[in-house]
């Protein structure tokens, strides 16, 4: 089983609609983050969420992390044909490690 | 403002060929790892080095090797190419955060697109 759940695992929203991306994990994360992939390139970090109950924006993008530190969501607002892409949440479950652990991603595309 | 460099980006394998891909970074990071990325299947850690000099096996290590020679660069090498290990493959770097304090993000290369015939 995946250590770091994501869900949906696709979306399809027209253009000007809100939309969430949820990241869940079974155990206490030591940092959060929020990754961006367009097909032929690498992985854009987008932000990083350490502390329980953090909120934090860039643009049109804004990505929280619960008070328990176990649950991330990021929420576009007025989504944009260059929102799409697939998002990835990574973690570390420990603190000062090597190890991060990556959700399997959520596939969105805006329809114009 | 480089980051994180991959080469080549795509390369088509026969089986048991033999090939390195190239990494490496130019902001002082400690940190170095490397990834494989299946459809539907997340990252998957090959290996991984906390500093030159060092490096250890993540999740999926069979088949390949890693050297640490330098800061900046870290290597991956497959000896005997085989079909399973067609995977778009990634480097990615972090600096080292002190126990207690939370991990910084790793910073991740384009990738490398490997075909393996």
């Amino acid at each position: 089983s995946q250590e770091l759940e994501q869900s949906p695992q696709s979306l399809i929203v027209q253009e000007g609609k809100n939309l969430t991306i949820n990241c869940t994990s079974s155990k206490t994360l030591y940092g959060l983050y929020w990754y961006k992939q367009k097909y032929g390139e690498g992985l854009i970090f987008l932000m990083m969420l350490q502390k329980g109950g953090e909120e934090k924006s860039h643009e049109k993008i804004t990505a929280k992390l619960d008070e328990k530190k176990q649950q991330s969501s990021l929420h576009i607002t007025a989504s944009q044909p260059s929102h799409a892409g697939i998002y990835l949440c990574g973690a570390a479950t420990t603190s000062g490690t090597y190890k991060y652990i990556f959700g399997t991603g959520t596939r969105l595309k805006v329809l114009a | 403002n480089a980051g994180v460099t991959q080469t080549p980006k795509f390369r088509i394998l026969k089986i048991g060929q033999s090939m390195t891909l190239q990494c490496t970074q130019d902001m002082n990071h400690n940190y170095m790892y490397w990834y494989r990325q299946d459809p539907g299947m997340g990252l998957k850690l090959i290996y991984y080095s906390v500093g030159a000099g060092i490096t250890d096996k993540g999740e999926v290590p069979n088949g390949y090797n890693v050297s640490r020679s330098t800061t900046e660069d870290f290597p991956l090498r497959l000896e005997l190419a085989a079909p399973s290990q067609t995977s778009v493959y990634f480097c990615a770097s972090s600096y080292r955060q002190g126990r207690g304090k939370s991990n910084q993000p790793q910073h991740f290369g384009d990738g490398t697109r490997l075909s393996i015939l």
